[in-house]
């Protein structure tokens, strides 16, 4: 069965304090591995894609990147509104035709 | 590119109430999403729809449940006789095909007395 587990629940930072967030995931051929931001109140909003081990992506000071049984998500010097609940997904090739498997979220907190 | 839009944005019911919730997809986007979210969770499919083919529904989608496209564009999500446990947020999302990101809406929020 398709899993994603993300830690750690909750971080708390000061402004400018890097740091990562895991995302560890089981699925029977990956078809790509999605990153979101949620506020609150408020949908996913899309970040990045990866698709194989090795790749990376970045966008302003998120930098995510992948191998084959994890994610990371890579915040530099992050800013208060960076705050925010960070979704890590994944897509099979097994089983379901296209929907996400999410798993339940880093909740970041920058403090400034 | 306007995003997905869903109405209402809050829902307040009795249990044993009918509710319907409402979902305008992108532009042109083939396949539309319906997921519930509760709190501390991450979203969890439900059903949907490539065009006005709907395609797969989860084993969360109850006979109380049912969901509709009727022409490809917007999506109806139907909810007979709610339940306690179907409080939640349920999220709608889109995509122009099986492989691109989905994009979701800002949801409705539907909590039951």
């Amino acid at each position: 069965e398709d899993q994603v587990t993300q830690s750690p629940e909750a971080l708390r930072l000061q402004e400018g304090e890097s740091s990562s967030l895991n995302c560890s995931y089981t699925v029977s051929g990956l078809r790509g591995l999605f990153w979101y931001r949620q506020d609150p109140g408020k949908g996913p909003e899309f970040l990045f894609t990866l698709y194989s081990a090795g790749e990376e992506k970045e966008k302003e000071r998120l930098k995510a990147t992948l191998t084959k049984k994890e994610s990371f998500l890579h915040i530099t010097a992050p800013k208060p509104e960076d705050s925010a609940t960070y979704l890590c997904a994944v897509r099979g090739y097994g089983g379901s035709q296209g929907n996400l498997i999410f798993g339940k979220g880093t909740k970041l907190s920058v403090k400034p | 590119d306007t995003g997905v839009s869903q109405n209402p944005r809050h829902k307040i019911t009795k249990r044993g109430q009918n509710v319907t919730f409402r979902c305008d997809p992108i532009s042109e986007h083939n396949r539309l999403y319906w997921y519930r979210q509760t709190l501390g969770q991450g979203p969890e499919f439900l059903t949907y729809f490539q065009n006005e083919a709907q395609l797969e529904k989860s084993r969360l989608l109850s006979d109380r449940f049912s969901a509709e496209r009727p022409k490809g564009s917007f999506s109806t999500l139907e909810i007979q006789r709610t339940e306690q446990g179907d409080s939640a947020m349920y999220l709608c999302a889109s995509s122009p095909d099986r492989d691109q990101p989905q994009h979701f809406g800002d949801g409705t929020r539907l909590s039951i007395l």
